[in-house]
């Protein structure tokens, strides 16, 4: 069966300082993937999706950045973190099938300071 | 992606049917409905979709009409660990490959 993987849970970094979450899949080859955010008391953002190894969609001007370096990792990453970087950041995979659902792991909450 | 509406909060006694509804009247032929729900502090978990047939689950059954402008989302017997935020998403195959638009979802609460 599939897995996804997102580490670390829970991250406090002070303000100017960069950023590296990763997400690995499991038990799947050529998945889509996706980084969401959710700020706090609102609704989930997509913030980059990617369909192969390098190649990476921005759906919001910000100052993250994704990267794809093999086909199931996924990475999201800042040189310069800012308050409003705050937030819940989501990792999700889906098959590459047109009625494929998005399967979501457990999160990684970003505390800025 | 056509838009959801959805009550902001519902709820529901531990035991009995939980049915949740949403309306997606601009839905076009091609887009199909979903429905995830997030229990605090996790990741949206996916419950079910569709296109025009009901379908069921082993999680939930989804009701949609034969115009397909609204569904509802029916858990059997709703249990205390059902408490979470239900989101009802129509979602097209487009260039975002797929991509899920979370809209605010319903707060369900299931009280014993």
């Amino acid at each position: 069966s599939q897995t996804i993987h997102q580490w670390p849970a829970t991250l406090v970094q002070p303000v100017g300082s960069p950023l590296s979450l990763e997400c690995t899949v499991e038990g799947t080859s050529n998945p889509n993937l996706y980084w969401y955010r959710q700020a706090a008391g609102r609704g989930l953002q997509l913030l980059f999706y990617s369909v192969g190894i390098g190649q990476i969609s921005s759906e919001v001007p910000q100052n993250l950045s994704a990267s794809r370096p093999q086909d199931r990792q996924f990475i999201l990453s800042s040189k310069k973190l800012l308050l409003s970087d705050s937030g819940f950041y989501l990792c999700a995979w889906s098959a590459d099938r047109r009625n494929s659902p998005l399967h979501f792991g457990n999160g990684t909450r970003l505390t800025v300071t | 992606d056509a838009k959801t509406t959805q009550p902001p909060s519902m709820d529901c006694a531990e035991g009995r049917a939980a049915n949740l509804p949403c309306n997606h009247s601009t839905i076009s032929g091609n887009e199909y409905v979903y429905w995830y729900r997030q229990i605090h502090s996790q990741g949206p978990q996916y419950i079910i979709h569709g296109l025009k047939n009901n379908e069921t689950n082993e999680m939930a059954s989804l009701i949609i009409t034969e115009d397909r402008k609204s569904s509802t989302l029916i858990l059997p017997h709703a249990t205390l660990r059902d408490t979470a935020v239900y989101y009802c998403i129509v979602r097209v195959w487009g260039t975002s490959y797929g991509k899920l638009t979370f809209g605010q979802g319903t707060i369900l609460t299931v009280h014993p």
